[in-house]
């Protein structure tokens, strides 16, 4: 069954650095997204991607962040300057359509920022 | 945000029991839902998903009721195995052509053998 994959699967950093989490969405989805799980709170929503470009993202998607799909597989997000409270799980999910549509998720990143 | 609400963070059922499991929204342009399973350290599962248009969609074990005038779904478990236990989280979208998807905080389920 195809499936959404993550890599790094821990990811330590010291603040201030940048760090790239990578995601391999379903081969035959077009639409990805990227939420966060800060240790004790919901899931949340960070960007949307679609036909190459940003769709939509939230508050928390500053400056800081980015998002790319550098080839035909790979999907990443970049946090440039990392900061303590970027520290959360990262899910990476895929859907085949955007509305009504389920989004597949990753089995996430951990990051810890020191 | 609050748009999405579990009440309960916790709930202990018998194994061979009915687990239901609620959620609460209060954004009315919501026309899409869904329940996911998460263990710890991973991400999280689909389970089973709603459309707006009906009030009821079965799979297997696992039924979702949805009531759009009291702005409420349900995620039935019969009969709840220890497999179950796990914690659920309930999500919407459909916000203003939005496809993100908005989560609750999660239910935690144990199942005891």
């Amino acid at each position: 069954e195809p499936e959404v994959t993550q890599t790094p699967s821990h990811q330590v950093t010291q603040m201030g650095q940048e760090v790239i989490l990578r995601c391999v969405p379903i081969s035959n989805h077009l639409y990805f997204y990227w939420y966060r799980q800060i240790l004790g709170q919901k899931v949340e929503f960070l960007v949307s991607f679609y036909n190459n470009e940003i769709s939509e993202k939230s508050e928390i998607f500053d400056d800081q962040f980015s998002v790319e799909r550098p080839d035909g597989s790979n999907f990443t997000l970049k946090i440039r300057s990392t900061k303590l409270e970027d520290s959360a799980m990262y899910f990476c999910a895929s859907s085949d359509r955007g509305r009504w549509e389920t989004q597949y998720f990753g089995p996430g990143t951990r990051l810890l920022v020191l | 945000d609050q748009q999405v609400k579990q009440n309960s963070p916790s709930l202990s059922v018998q194994e061979g029991r009915i687990s239901i499991l609620n959620c609460d929204y209060t954004n009315s342009m919501f026309d899409y839902f869904l329940w996911y399973k998460k263990y710890p350290a991973e991400g999280p599962t689909f389970l089973i998903s709603i459309s707006s248009i009906k009030d009821k969609n079965e799979d297997g074990r696992f039924t979702v009721f949805l009531n759009k005038s009291a702005k409420h779904l349900s995620l039935h478990i019969v009969p709840s195995q220890p497999g179950d236990s796990a914690v659920y989280f309930c999500a919407a979208s459909g916000t203003s052509g939005t496809y993100k998807y908005i989560f609750g905080t999660g239910t935690r389920l144990k199942v005891l053998a």
